[in-house]
């Protein structure tokens, strides 16, 4: 079975860093592209970064780029999320997600997330 | 940035009965259309992928159609477990993007 936990979450100051984590488990961790995407409780989704199966290739949204980093760990079947620079707009449950093997850069599994709260 | 925009925002349906979301995209996206559906507590679940194929497990009286601007979900005959959001998101284009959702209530 295919899981997806993300942990990590919990309250910052503005302005300060946070590394959230993906434990994967069921599936060959190391074949897959992963996602970021995150929401606003109440709101819809927004996707936030995505990385190659192999780590190689990174990508992010805007309003991210240059403050969070993408990473993971094929080993260990854990992908991160380095948050640094902080905003109050940054808060919101964190998902992680896996991308299919089917063409398409879509995910087909999803963890249930961690809530990140930046705020003083 | 393609914008994803969904209606209604929220659907009141009785069990039983049928339901259709819509969901348009500012530019033409192709089929690279997804659904996914969100029950509170639970992980997202795929539900349709490339517009109109049905993912792995999910019941028949789920139907997605469309291309290009225009996409429908189409829920037959709703059950207790149904009543949820669903989300649209393209993936011809990055970044991707998702529409606002629509609420499935009874």
């Amino acid at each position: 079975e295919v899981q997806l936990v993300e942990s990590g979450g919990g309250l910052v100051q503005p302005g300060g860093s946070l590394r959230l984590s993906c434990a994967a488990s069921g599936f060959t961790f190391s074949s897959h592209w992963m996602h970021w995407v995150r929401q606003v409780p109440g709101k819809g989704l927004v996707w936030v970064s995505r990385i190659k199966s192999d780590g190689s290739s990174t990508t992010y949204a805007d309003s991210v780029m240059g403050r969070f980093t993408v990473s993971r760990d094929n080993a260990e079947n854990t992908l991160y999320l380095h948050m640094n620079s902080l905003r109050a707009e940054d808060t919101a449950v964190y998902y992680c997600a896996r991308e299919t093997t089917l063409p398409g850069s879509f995910c087909d599994y999803w963890g249930q997330g961690t809530l990140v709260t930046v705020s003083s | 940035e393609i914008l994803m925009t969904q209606s209604p925002a929220t659907l009141s349906v009785s069990p039983g009965e049928g339901a259709t979301l819509s969901c348009r995209a500012s530019q033409s996206i192709g089929d690279n259309l997804a659904w996914y559906q969100q029950r509170p507590g639970q992980a997202l679940r795929l539900l349709i992928y490339a517009a109109s194929t049905r993912a792995t497990g999910i019941p028949a009286r789920f139907g997605g159609s469309g291309s290009g601007t225009e996409f429908t979900l189409t829920i037959s005959s709703l059950q207790s477990e149904d009543f949820a959001v669903y989300y649209c998101q393209q993936y011809n284009n990055w970044p991707l993007t998702f529409g606002g959702g629509t609420k499935v209530e009874i």
